[in-house]
Parts: structure tokens; sequence; C-alpha cells
């Protein structure tokens, strides 16, 4: 897990709030991926950055803004978010994207979040 | 949608017993993954199995894949306390991904 690191690893905001969440890939990765995990729920995609540049946003609300300044870093910008929002945060690199499945991802820890 | 989904949600048995969880999708794969994840943490890969494949074994752990049924089974043998864990297949094609909902599979010592 030390080869992505998560910040923080619990947040709680209230609904008017901004936060972001960061995470950091020492594996030198290519590609890095935003993930939600609700309880009873498929990890969902939330984003895709290969190079530095997004090549996936799956229908996230606009309240989700993610950044990738460089390929070691992503953020997580986090503004008026509703208690559904509510969730594990998992950020993970991979060596390449897309490649049919048969990239291997790495997790950080994840950010627990809990939006009062 | 393609998501795997593992049967069954939830499993609990003897230390040194065998687990044997399944997963099954809906349309053709190129690749399909098997991973853990610790209470509240990240998860970790565990093997990977192509569509080409029928069976593959990690130390302890035997994947089966068989793409005429859509389903693939990951059976982890003399289970062990820290085996506890949830378990999560991951099919591919293409540029998707998609991680199922997980089985949670608990080992009493």
């Amino acid at each position: 897990e030390t080869g992505v690191t998560q910040t923080p690893r619990h947040l709680v905001m209230g609904m008017t709030n901004k936060k972001s969440l960061k995470c950091e890939q020492h594996l030198g990765h290519n590609a890095m991926y935003w993930y939600k995990q609700s309880a009873k729920k498929p990890l969902e995609l939330m984003f895709v950055y290969s190079l530095e540049e997004r090549v996936e946003n799956n229908s996230v609300p606009s309240r989700f803004s993610p950044e990738c300044p460089n390929s070691s870093h992503l953020f997580l910008h986090l503004h008026t978010l509703q208690p559904e929002d509510s969730a594990l945060y998992l950020c993970a690199s991979s060596q390449a994207w897309g490649a049919e499945g048969k990239e291997t991802q790495y997790f950080g820890p994840g950010t627990r979040l809990l939006v009062l | 949608s393609q998501q795997g989904e593992e049967d069954p949600q939830a499993l609990s048995i003897q230390e040194g017993e065998n687990a044997t969880m399944n997963c099954s999708y809906k349309t053709s794969i190129n690749n399909l993954q098997w991973y853990r994840q610790n209470s509240g943490r990240g998860l970790v890969h565990l093997i990977l199995i192509r569509s080409n494949e029928r069976e593959k074994h990690s130390g302890r752990l035997r994947v089966t894949l068989d793409t005429s049924k859509k389903s693939s089974s990951l059976l982890i043998t003399a289970s062990r306390a820290a085996d506890t864990a949830s378990y999560f297949c991951a099919t591919g094609t293409g540029n998707q991904f998609y991680f199922g909902t997980g089985t949670s599979l608990t080992v009493i010592p």
C-alpha cells in the first residue's frame, strides 16, 4: 500500500464546505483513477487520467472536480456535497490505461468521507 | 451492465477449510482479475486470468474461468484467519474495467 498514498484518511465536512482529497503514487505509473465505494454497491469508477489527461468521466456530479497536475499526483476537489456522497473514496494507479483489463491497479488506503 | 456479481455475498468458514466464491458477468471479456480488500483499506490485486485461460494458481489461490458460462471462481485452500476480507472480481474489455459488489469472507480461528 505504500506505493499509493491518500490524505486525509478521514474527513468530516458540512454540505457547504470545500475540501480536497489528495492521492500520490510512487510507482511511476501513467494512469490514475478515482473510485467511490459505498456500502452494498459495486465500486464506482469516477474519473480516469492517463498521461495527465482525463480520459473517463462517468457521469459524476459537478460537485466533484478532479485535478491531475502531474503523473504522480491526483486531487479530488469537493464542494457543496450531499449526505449521500458519504463513502470511501479510493485512488488507484496502473502502468497504463485500458489494455483490455490486464493492467493491475494499485490502490491507496482510501479516504473515509462523512458529509453532514 | 458488465459488472461482475460475486456469490455468495457473505461466507463464514472455520480456519483450515476451503473457501470458494464465484463471479458472474454479462458480456464478453478479455481479462478477469480478483482483488482482496481488508476492512476499510484499499484493494490488493491477487490474480489475473485471461479469457483464453481456464485455470490459474497462485500459492493457496486457484482461479477458474468459464467463458461459456461467463463465470469465474476463486478458491482459497487451507484458509487462515488473515484471509478474512472482502473479495472482488473485476472484468475488463477494451478500456473498461468493472468491479463487482464483492464477497465478504470471515475465517473463524
